[in-house]
């Protein structure tokens, strides 16, 4: 299994500018999250999703869209890129949503000039 | 909602000398408590977890202890290697909600 995966691992963008994060997981787990992770600040939670079809916002959500068509894939999308997006994304997925072992991608490097 | 803090933000330790790194939580009905090991241009990994009906539990050279009356929880790893430096970051849940991530810890061993 490659577990989670990520694409694409680096990205510059302009301000304004819109881009898809791409995450796949290959281990039919039911939820999916994706974090930003910005330097000192730990993994804030952006989007979750309980299964095909289903999404929720997290901590902050804003600037940021989700659809989840299938259980393997969850993508993000940034339509109007600004300068406080530049950060580290992370995507990850679990069996079950709390207690249960979160799965983590590798992460994109994402910065918006 | 939960908020977990977490102490210190930056821990440095000789070679094998123990770090400690402690957490607390606000919400009462937290009851899974996960630890998880960021390498350098990595995503986070589970390294060990606890769950509310535990005081203590251990694997190898880490262990995480709770205690729920003062909610908190610390993450004790003996016996430091060069290859324990890394960021760690706590977690707690209800099981209902997803999981709220501490600010992390950046550990340092030093040979």
């Amino acid at each position: 299994n490659a577990g989670v995966t990520q694409t694409p691992k680096f990205r510059i963008l302009k301000i304004g500018q819109s881009m898809t994060l791409q995450c796949t997981q290959d281990m039919n787990h039911n939820y999916m999250y994706w974090y930003r992770q910005d330097p000192g600040m730990g993994l804030k939670l952006i989007y979750y999703s309980v299964g095909a079809g289903i999404t929720d916002k997290g901590e902050v959500p804003n600037g940021y869209n989700v659809s989840r068509s299938t259980t393997e894939d969850f993508p993000l999308r940034l339509e109007l890129a600004a300068p406080s997006q530049t950060s580290v994304y992370f995507c990850a997925s679990s069996p079950l949503t709390g207690g249960n072992e979160q799965f983590f991608g590798p992460g994109t490097r994402l910065t918006v000039l | 909602g939960e908020n977990v803090e977490q102490h210190p933000s930056t821990l440095s330790v000789q070679e094998g000398d123990s770090a400690v790194i402690k957490c607390t939580y606000s919400d009462s009905a937290s009851n899974y408590f996960p630890w998880y090991k960021q390498e350098l241009g990595k995503g986070p990994q589970l390294i060990i977890d606890i769950r509310s009906n535990v005081g203590e539990k251990k694997d190898q050279r880490i262990a995480v202890t709770l205690n729920k009356t003062a909610k908190h929880f610390s993450l004790h790893i003996t016996e430091t290697q060069p290859e324990d430096s890394a960021v760690y970051f706590c977690a707690a849940t209800s099981g209902n909600t997803p999981l709220v991530f501490g600010k992390g810890t950046r550990l340092s061993v030093i040979a």
